[in-house]
């Protein structure tokens, strides 16, 4: 089945500075890669998303960014403010017919200091 | 849209006792997943239904556990007899059939088993 690395487990950075998280995956046909946001207590949400046809998206601070070839995905944050503080989730989709899930990643505590 | 909705949002039990733990996925999504956290292990994909219909129970601990979808509205995640080690945070999520297809997460519900 997939294998999802992620890295670094935790990263502290200063406001204003620029953040990169970093994970990789298992298996090649894999097609789908979000990224969740979850706050101390609350649910994952999505951030974002890239699927496997494109390289690279960006949605506004955040992108991501996404190399098949040596099956990696990246995602950055920049102009950290202290409110991106959170352990962030990456995941990768494997699908077959009707059967697909997500593999997640261990996290990323995310601290971004004043 | 209310999003993906669990119940309870607490439960606190003495080991032996039954748990239902329930989940109402977002109106017209058609798959339904149940995931546990825990901090030694991330997030874990336990099952998912399509249509009701369960597609992939390999994350199922054991027997103890077992999941139903009687209706495309409502699940319910079931442990019998329950134990300390299945203390948890257990979201369930959803989200239209398919590839690619965003995954939505409710609350989850905070599972301590005494």
């Amino acid at each position: 089945g997939e294998n999802v690395e992620q890295h670094p487990s935790t990263l502290s950075v200063q406001e204003g500075d620029s953040a990169v998280i970093k994970c990789t995956y298992s298996d090649s046909a894999s097609n789908y890669f979000p990224w969740y946001k979850q706050e101390l207590g609350k649910r994952p949400q999505l951030i974002i998303d890239i699927r496997s046809n494109v390289g690279e998206k960006k949605d506004q601070r955040i992108a991501v960014t996404l190399n098949k070839t040596a099956k990696h995905f990246s995602l950055h944050i920049t102009e950290t403010q202290p409110e991106d503080s959170a352990v962030y989730f990456c995941a990768a989709s494997s699908s077959g017919g009707s059967n697909y899930k997500l593999t997640f990643g261990k996290g990323t505590l995310l601290t971004v200091n004043p | 849209d209310a999003g993906v909705i669990q119940s309870p949002r607490h439960e606190v039990t003495e080991m032996g006792q039954e748990v239902t733990l329930r989940c109402k996925p977002i109106s017209g999504h058609n798959s339904l997943f149940w995931y546990r956290q825990t901090m030694m292990r991330g997030l874990e994909l336990l099952i998912y239904f399509n249509n009701n219909v369960p597609i992939d129970d390999s994350g199922m601990p054991e027997d103890r556990f077992s999941a139903k979808m009687p209706n495309a509205s409502f699940s319910t995640l079931k442990i019998q007899p329950s134990e300390p080690r299945d203390s948890a945070v257990y979201f369930c999520a959803s989200s239209f059939k398919g590839t690619n297809q965003p995954q939505h997460f409710g609350d989850g519900t905070r599972l301590s088993i005494l």
